[in-house]
């Protein structure tokens, strides 16, 4: 169990335009999921965390007018990079905490390669 | 905020061999302690955690050891194998909404 999936794995688009990514959890709710993004060779970095029916809270730095989040059920949350530029082209890569068990436990997705020419 | 460093960066070890990384942080109030492993163009899984209140878990070859008054907890991995091959990350949490902070990585290369 603890299953979680990211769509699209890879994206590729237009200086200018916007993406959408999704998170969602498989096989259990997921109150909160995090949003991440990792350069080549380096570390994860926290965005943001979204709470179901609530508006999501970003790390300094992250620009939230950019970076959209909605988080509209226990089981999906996107992340939209809007008038996306060369310089957002990273991996973005989601997890999901369960609302019962282990509440510490964070699962991640697969990534999504995003490149923007 | 927490700042957590990660010891070694890379980590070289022939199969069979032992392998160890450590994983310093400052926040005292961090109570849950993963170690995750990610392979190239993936995201990372989770391999093992432990929480405050537990000094040591092992799950057959993979243990972490935690000493939360120095503020360091450490992975061992025994009897390694290529496929262990890949980078370690180690994200100290439990406060702020179950947020984590992820130490630099530690590249480990098993050799055949």
């Amino acid at each position: 169990g603890a299953v979680v999936s990211q769509h699209p794995s890879w994206v590729i688009c237009k200086s200018g335009t916007s993406v959408k990514i999704e998170c969602r959890s498989l096989d259990f709710q997921a109150t909160t999921m995090f949003w991440y993004r990792q350069f080549p060779k380096q570390s994860l970095m926290l965005m943001a965390t979204s709470n179901e029916g609530s508006k999501a809270t970003y790390e300094q730095g992250v620009e939230k007018d950019k970076f959209l989040i909605n988080h509209a059920s226990l089981t999906l949350s996107t992340l939209t990079v809007t008038s996306a530029h060369p310089e957002d082209s990273s991996f973005y890569i989601c997890s999901a905490r369960r609302t019962s068990g282990s509440p510490d436990t964070q699962y991640f997705g697969p990534g999504t390669r995003l490149t923007v020419l | 905020g927490e700042n957590v460093e990660q010891h070694p960066s890379t980590l070289s070890v022939q199969e069979g061999d032992s392998a160890v990384i450590k994983c310093t942080y400052s926040d005292s109030a961090s109570n849950y302690f993963p170690w995750y492993k990610q392979e190239l163009g993936k995201g990372p899984q989770l391999i093992i955690d432990i929480r405050s209140n537990v000094g040591e878990k092992k799950d057959q070859r993979i243990a972490v050891t935690l000493n939360k008054t120095a503020k360091h907890f450490s992975l061992h991995i025994t009897e390694t194998q290529p496929e262990d091959s890949a980078v370690y990350f180690c994200a100290p949490g439990g406060t702020s909404y179950g947020k984590l902070t992820f130490g630099q990585g530690t590249i480990l290369t098993v050799h055949p």
